[in-house]
């Protein structure tokens, strides 16, 4: 089956660390995201890439890192910069990444700084 | 700069009854619009979207928007609804151009017996 696999499923950081978030694809799209989701805020956009070797900062990129150097695969490393990291993170791809290309979700990764 | 105002945080109704969410949006461009569902800790699933032509658009599940341009709106119905609807629902823009979606608050959905 095609689809979006992230790992792991739940994590948990102490304060200070970093963390990398998995996202893997095999439905061979070209344009990947990462989002974070807060409760009663909707999704906010973290970083995407339209291809290899290229991303783009979204709205709330500071403190997050990533890398493309696959076209399957686009993690995201949390680092101890970001001030507030408890959050669900989902990660998304779209075929070419235009505007009206729908984007297929991962399952998420819940994330718990303790 | 766009943005998304989804009306309605939390929405209950009956099985069966008919159901409305509300969303309306601003942008300075043309855009496309979509509605996604979340079942509970799980990712999101696009239910619709309206990238032009009739105004009315049917999704999944039974679902349908309309388009409203003077009005700004994008307004998510179904004429009956079941247990299985229970979920949480976004509405999002992408404006004609650019590469990202913006999406709204979600609207909580949940169905009594």
């Amino acid at each position: 089956d095609g689809g979006i696999t992230q790992s792991p499923k739940y994590l948990f950081r102490k304060e200070g660390q970093n963390v990398t978030l998995s996202c893997e694809q095999n439905l061979n799209h070209d344009a990947m995201y990462w989002y974070r989701q807060d409760p009663g805020q909707g999704l906010r956009l973290i970083y995407y890439s339209q291809i290899v070797n290229d991303f783009q900062k979204g709205d709330i990129a500071e403190g997050y890192s990533v890398s493309r150097e696959k076209k399957e695969s686009f993690p995201l490393t949390v680092t101890s910069a970001q001030k507030n990291p408890t959050a669900f993170y989902l990660c998304a791809s779209s075929i070419a990444g235009g505007p009206s290309d729908t984007q297929y979700f991962g399952p998420g990764t819940r994330l718990t700084v303790l | 700069a766009q943005s998304v105002t989804q009306l309605d945080s939390q929405v209950p109704v009956f099985e069966e009854a008919p159901v409305e969410l509300r969303c309306n949006y601003s942008s300075s461009v043309s855009v496309y619009l979509f509605w996604y569902v979340q079942y509970p800790n799980q990712g999101l699933q696009l239910l619709l979207k309206y990238l032009s032509g009739s105004t009315l658009v049917k999704g999944i599940n039974g679902f349908e928007a309309e388009f409203n341009k003077s009005q700004t709106s994008f307004h998510l119905r179904k004429p009956s609804v079941h247990i299985s609807d229970t979920a949480e629902y976004f509405c999002a823009v992408s404006p004609q151009g650019a590469q990202k979606l913006v999406f709204g608050q979600g609207t909580r959905l949940t169905i009594n017996p």
